[in-house]
C-alpha cells in the first residue's frame, strides 16, 4: 500500500524566515498530493494541491515542489508568520473515492 | 456558512457502551468520510461514503459502522466502544471525492473510551 510520510516532527523557524516542509512518499503511482494545514483544535484545511504533470505550484505565499524521482514532495512557506503555526500534513492520492493517504504530520513553531 | 458540524466535541464513556458520533454538512456534498486521528499515525481512514444509501469500508472500519439514509448527515456509530478506540475523528465532506479544494473537515470529536 501506500504510505506517505514527513521528514520531521517538529521544525521551528524564526518569524520572517521561510519555512521548508518535507514529504516522502512511496507510491509511483500517486498522481495528486495535497498539503493540509491543521491549528490546535480545529479540522485540516485545504493549502494547496500539485497534480503528478507538475513540478511546481504556487499559491498566496506557498509553494508545492514535487520530485517525483525521488518521490518528495515539499512545502516552501515565504516569511513565516505567527499564524504560520500548525501542524501540515501531506497526503497523497493514486485516485479512487477512498484515496487519500495522510502523512504523520510536522508541527512548525515560530520564534519570535 | 458553509460547513460541518460534528457533534460531540468531547465525549468520555465506558467501555461496551454504544455511542453514534453525528456529523452533518450543509453543502449538498455527495462525498462524505470519517477520520480517526492518533499521535504518530496521522489520520487514517474508517469509512466513506459516495452518496446516499451507499458506504464503504475505509482503512480502519474494525469496531465501527456508519450510515448513509440522507445526503447531510453521516453518523458514526461505535456498537461497544473499547480503549483502542480513544482518538480524535474527524468527519469530512466533498462534492465529489477527497481530491480537490473543497474537500471540508470539521472540528473534530475527542472521544475517550475508560
Amino acid at each position: 500500500g501506500e504510505s506517505v510520510g514527513l521528514h520531521l516532527p517538529t521544525l521551528s523557524v524564526q518569524e520572517g524566515d521561510n519555512s521548508i516542509i518535507n514529504c516522502a512518499y512511496s507510491n509511483s503511482a500517486s498522481d495528486y498530493f495535497i498539503w493540509y494545514k491543521q491549528e490546535s483544535g480545529k479540522g485540516p484545511q485545504f493549502i494547496i494541491d500539485i497534480r503528478s504533470n507538475m513540478d511546481k505550484r504556487q499559491g498566496q505565499r506557498v509553494t508545492v515542489l514535487l520530485n517525483k524521482t525521488v518521490k518528495h514532495l515539499s512545502l516552501q512557506i515565504a516569511a513565516t508568520q505567527p499564524g504560520d503555526s500548525a501542524v501540515y500534513f501531506c497526503a497523497g492520492s493514486g485516485g479512487g473515492a477512498d484515496g487519500l493517504t495522510f502523512g504523520k504530520g510536522t508541527h512548525l513553531i515560530i520564534q519570535p | 456558512e458553509a460547513q460541518v458540524t460534528q457533534n460531540p466535541r468531547y465525549l468520555i464513556t465506558v467501555t461496551g457502551k454504544k455511542l453514534t458520533v453525528t456529523c452533518s454538512q450543509n453543502m449538498n456534498h455527495e462525498y462524505m468520510s470519517w477520520y480517526r486521528q492518533d499521535p504518530g499515525l496521522g489520520l487514517r481512514q474508517i469509512y466513506y461514503s459516495m452518496n446516499v444509501e451507499v458506504t464503504d469500508k475505509g482503512d480502519v472500519p474494525e469496531g465501527y459502522k456508519v450510515s448513509r439514509k440522507e445526503k447531510r448527515n453521516f453518523p458514526l456509530i461505535l456498537e461497544s466502544p473499547s480503549p483502542n478506540q480513544t482518538s480524535l475523528y474527524f468527519c469530512a465532506s466533498s462534492l465529489s471525492g477527497p481530491r480537490g479544494y473543497g474537500y471540508t473537515f470539521g472540528s473534530g470529536t475527542r472521544l475517550t473510551v475508560v
